[in-house]
C-alpha cells in the first residue's frame, strides 16, 4: 500500500541553522509528492510538490528533491528563522487519486532566536 | 484567495450526542475533503466528495457520514459521539475532477476541535 513515513519530532535549532526533514515513501507507481506546513492555530498550506522524479520543489528558501531511487523527499531550508516554526506534514498523492492525500505523521519544528 | 471556512473552532459534544460539523468552500471546488488530525498519526481521511450528492470512503469512515448537498458545502456528521472521536478536524477542498492526474493544492480550514465528554 500507500505511506509515508516522517522523522519524528519535535526538531529543536538555533536561528539560522540548517535544516533537514526526512521523509520516506512507499507507493506503487508514479506518485506526486508534497510538503504542507501548519502554523500554530491554522489549517495547513502547501510549501512546496514535485511532481516526478528528480523533480525539485521550492518555496520560502524550502528545497525538497523527489528521489525515485530511494524513494524519499527530504525537505532542507539552509538557515531557518524564527518564524518557520510550525508542524511539516509530508505527503503523497497516488497516481490518478483524486486528490486524494496520504500524510505523514508530521514534525514539528521550532526554532529559538 | 481560495477561502475554506470550518463553523466552529472549538466544539465540545456529550456521549452518544449526533454531531454536525460544516464546512465551506467559496472557489467552485469539486473536491472536498475531511481528515482527522491526531499526534502522532498524522492526518487520515474520513470522507471525500468529487461532486454534489457523491462521497467516497477514506481510511477511517467508521463512526461517520458525510452529506454534500451543494458544491460549496461538505457536512461530517458523528452519528453517536464517542470520546475516541475527540480530535481536530480539518476540512479540505481542491479543483480538479475525478479523471485529471494534475495536482492541484488542497486547501484547507483552519480546523475544528471537538471534545466528546
Amino acid at each position: 500500500g500507500n505511506s509515508v513515513t516522517q522523522m519524528e519530532g519535535p526538531v529543536t535549532l538555533s536561528e539560522e541553522a540548517f535544516l533537514t526533514i526526512n521523509c520516506t515513501y512507499t507507493a506503487t507507481g508514479y506518485p506526486s509528492l508534497f510538503w504542507y506546513v501548519q502554523y500554530p492555530g491554522e489549517g495547513l498550506q502547501l510549501l512546496l510538490k514535485a511532481t516526478k522524479a528528480d523533480d525539485k520543489g521550492s518555496n520560502k528558501g524550502f528545497e525538497a528533491t523527489y528521489r525515485k531511487e530511494t524513494t524519499s523527499f527530504h525537505l532542507e531550508k539552509g538557515s531557518v528563522q524564527v518564524s518557520d516554526s510550525a508542524v511539516y506534514f509530508c505527503a503523497l498523492q497516488p497516481y490518478g487519486g483524486y486528490n486524494k492525500l496520504i500524510f505523514g505523521a508530521g514534525t514539528r519544528l521550532a526554532v529559538h532566536p | 484567495d481560495v477561502k475554506v471556512t470550518q463553523s466552529s473552532r472549538y466544539l465540545v459534544k456529550r456521549t452518544g450526542e449526533k454531531v454536525f460539523l460544516e464546512c465551506v468552500q467559496d472557489m467552485d471546488h469539486e473536491n472536498m475533503f475531511w481528515y482527522r488530525q491526531d499526534p502522532g498519526l498524522g492526518l487520515r481521511l474520513i470522507y471525500f466528495s468529487y461532486d454534489v450528492k457523491m462521497k467516497e470512503k477514506g481510511d477511517i469512515p467508521e463512526g461517520y457520514s458525510v452529506s454534500r448537498e451543494k458544491k460549496e458545502r461538505f457536512s461530517l456528521i458523528l452519528e453517536s459521539a464517542s470520546t475516541n472521536q475527540t480530535s481536530m478536524y480539518l476540512c479540505a477542498s481542491s479543483s480538479q475532477g475525478r479523471t485529471s492526474s494534475y495536482n492541484s493544492p488542497l486547501h484547507f480550514g483552519n480546523g475544528t476541535r471537538l471534545t466528546v465528554t
